[in-house]
């Protein structure tokens, strides 16, 4: 069976700290991709990481970067100096056997 | 913009009621995949259509059905809708059936009030 879990529920922080995601996903798929959404506002889904199972390479673009660990099952992403504009719900999600598995998303809110 | 179109993008209906909703995918994309999204469940995947044909099942309730017609849009039908139907139902599309390199485009979403 597949699983994503996104333990926060919701993350305040104030404009220009960081802030880590975390995203921990179960699967038995030796191929599979794991992925990051943005849900602003205005409701919308915008594609942000595709990562498949064979890279582990750490990926930057930005302020945003993910850190993607399988030995502890984890997909963790990053946002360096947040901004107002950041504040969105972030969904994980990971495909394998062709279905893809959201988690239940993590609300941030960045405060001015 | 996506690229992926959905109608229409509010419904509000009585419960006991039956409704449409529509997706057109990019131009190009084979797959279509249907989500539900409610407050206390997140997002969940419903089902998929590839060129046509049913491709992967979900969380789907039998009260729903879909299809995706030759020009590949998608409707997904809901009926006898109860008030917990209300949600967010997004339409995303991909050029491949979803098992590799998929990058899925979202539609923005029907929202549709079950009162």
């Amino acid at each position: 069976a597949q699983k994503v879990t996104q333990a926060q529920t919701e993350i305040s922080v104030v404009e220009k700290e960081d802030v880590t995601l975390d995203c921990v996903y179960e699967t038995r798929d030796t191929t599979y991709y794991l992925f990051w959404y943005k849900q602003p506002p205005s409701g919308e889904l915008v594609f942000l990481i595709r990562r498949n199972s064979f890279d582990e390479q750490n990926e930057i673009s930005g302020r945003y970067s993910w850190n993607f660990q399988k030995s502890t099952s984890s997909f963790n992403f990053t946002i360096t100096a947040s901004q107002v504009v950041d504040s969105a719900v972030y969904f994980c999600a990971l495909l394998g056997n062709d279905k893809i598995i959201f988690g239940k998303g993590t609300r941030l809110h960045i405060l001015p | 913009d996506s690229g992926v179109t959905q109608t229409p993008k509010h419904l509000i209906t009585a419960t006991g009621q039956r409704v449409t909703l529509r997706c057109s995918p990019r131009s190009g994309d084979l797959s279509v995949y249907w989500y539900q999204q409610s407050l206390d469940q997140g997002l969940q995947f419903l089902i998929q259509y590839y060129n046509g044909e049913e491709r992967a099942k979900g969380n789907i309730l039998e009260r729903f059905s879909a299809q995706q017609f030759p020009d590949l849009h998608s409707e997904l039908n809901l009926s006898s809708l109860e008030l917990g139907d209300s949600a967010l139902y997004f339409c995303a599309s991909s050029v491949e059936s979803g098992t590799v390199n998929e990058k899925l485009f979202f539609g923005s979403g029907t929202q549709l009030s079950v009162l």
